[in-house]
This record gives structure tokens, C-alpha cells and sequence, in this order.
């Protein structure tokens, strides 16, 4: 089946630093959807690309959908303390025809030094 | 406009047991997923239900089964629970899922002692 190499698995960095993670996959997708989950919560969708080569923004967080379809990356700048927690990256394989299911990355747990 | 809502929030369970799961999507929402998320596996997909069909679904053992009501609201069942099938259950809606976002549930944590 398709899987997602989600990279990487934690990140420890200070409070103002930038961050950068990625997701590859075997396959290609339709759509790429990166989400936050705090403990306890279900995933909240931060960024949904829909277009190979797209670059979207949401405050200080940006995403891409690339170009072979089959990665995307998630930035965030100048980070703070309510950014921890656990990122998903997520792809959709299909765009029509029912809601194939998401197939998710491992996540990547990101830890603010104070 | 209320987001997804799941009941109950947390369930203990004996194995051997079942357990009914309620998901209730966005308003308008008619398309409602099942997750299964657990530290060893991640997130995986269950099965999807749309106009109270099951529209697809995912590698997981005829014990998990689930129904859709007319009003879109949906409930997940796993029968003989194992062990193994402690995890939080997400649920997410999205209009139509035909490649649309889906909006994620808080979720139900499951213990199967």
C-alpha cells in the first residue's frame, strides 16, 4: 500500500527558530494536507494543497505541494511556544469517486526549548 | 458552525466485548471517515460512509463494521475486542469526499483490558 515517509520524527529547537519538515511518498497524490494534533485532540487541518506545485501560506506556516506529486513541505517561521505538538503531513490519492482515505506520515513532534 | 463531535470521549473495555463508537459530522457534511491511531501503526483509514453506503475502506478485519443514519451521523462497531485494538478512534466529515478536506473529530479513546 501507499505509505508516507514523514521527516523528521522530533525536532527540540528555541523559541524565534525556523522549522522545516517534509513528507515523501511511493506514489503520487491528488492532494496534501498537513495537520496538528495536541494531546488528547484530533488532527486540526493547518494547510490543504490541492495543485502540484502549489505554495500556500497561513500566517507564519507554508506549505508545497511538489511538483512530482509526490512530496510536500511544511515551514514555520519564527516559531512560539503554541507550536508544539505533533505534525501530520497527509495525502489524498484521489479526486473524484468517494474519499479514498487519507494515508498519513508518522508525524513529526516538535519541542520548543524555552 | 459546530465541528465533529465523537461520544463517548473515553471507553474501557474487557476483551471479548463489543463497542458502539457515534461520530456526528460538520453541518452539511455528508461524507463521514474512520481513523484508527495508535503508536505503532499512526493513523490508519477504516472505511468511509456517504448517503449511508460504505464507499470505501480500509485493510482492517471484518470485526470493525459501521452504519451511517439519514441524518449523515455515523457509528463505528468492533466486536471480540482484542488488546490490540486500544487506540484513539478519530472520525472526520467532509461535504462529499470527493478529494475534499476532511475535518477531524476529537476523538474516542478505547482501553481494552
Amino acid at each position: 500500500g501507499q505509505q508516507l515517509n514523514q521527516s523528521p520524527q522530533s525536532m527540540f529547537i528555541q523559541e524565534g527558530e525556523d522549522v522545516s519538515m517534509n513528507c515523501t511518498s511511493s506514489s503520487i497524490f491528488n492532494t496534501w494536507l498537513w495537520y496538528k494534533q495536541d494531546p488528547g485532540e484530533g488532527p486540526v487541518l493547518l494547510i490543504a494543497l490541492y495543485k502540484a506545485g502549489e505554495l500556500t501560506s497561513n500566517g507564519r506556516l507554508t506549505a508545497q505541494f511538489g511538483i512530482t506529486r509526490k512530496d510536500s513541505f511544511l515551514n514555520i517561521s519564527a516559531s512560539i511556544p503554541s507550536d508544539v505538538g505533533i505534525y501530520f503531513c497527509a495525502g489524498q490519492p484521489t479526486s473524484g469517486g468517494g474519499a479514498d482515505g487519507l494515508t498519513f506520515g508518522k508525524g513529526t513532534h516538535l519541542i520548543i526549548q524555552p | 458552525k459546530a465541528g465533529v463531535t465523537q461520544t463517548p470521549r473515553y471507553l474501557i473495555k474487557t476483551r471479548g466485548q463489543q463497542v458502539t463508537l457515534s461520530c456526528s459530522p460538520i453541518s452539511g457534511h455528508r461524507s463521514v471517515s474512520w481513523y484508527q491511531q495508535t503508536p505503532g501503526q499512526g493513523l490508519q483509514f477504516l472505511f468511509e460512509y456517504f448517503s449511508e453506503t460504505q464507499r470505501n475502506k480500509g485493510n482492517f478485519p471484518g470485526r470493525f463494521s459501521g452504519r451511517q443514519f439519514s441524518n449523515s451521523r455515523s457509528e463505528m462497531n468492533v466486536s471480540t475486542l482484542e488488546l490490540g485494538d486500544s487506540a484513539l478512534y478519530l472520525c472526520a466529515s467532509s461535504l462529499s469526499g470527493r478529494g475534499e478536506t476532511q475535518y477531524f473529530g476529537p476523538g474516542t479513546r478505547l482501553l481494552v483490558l
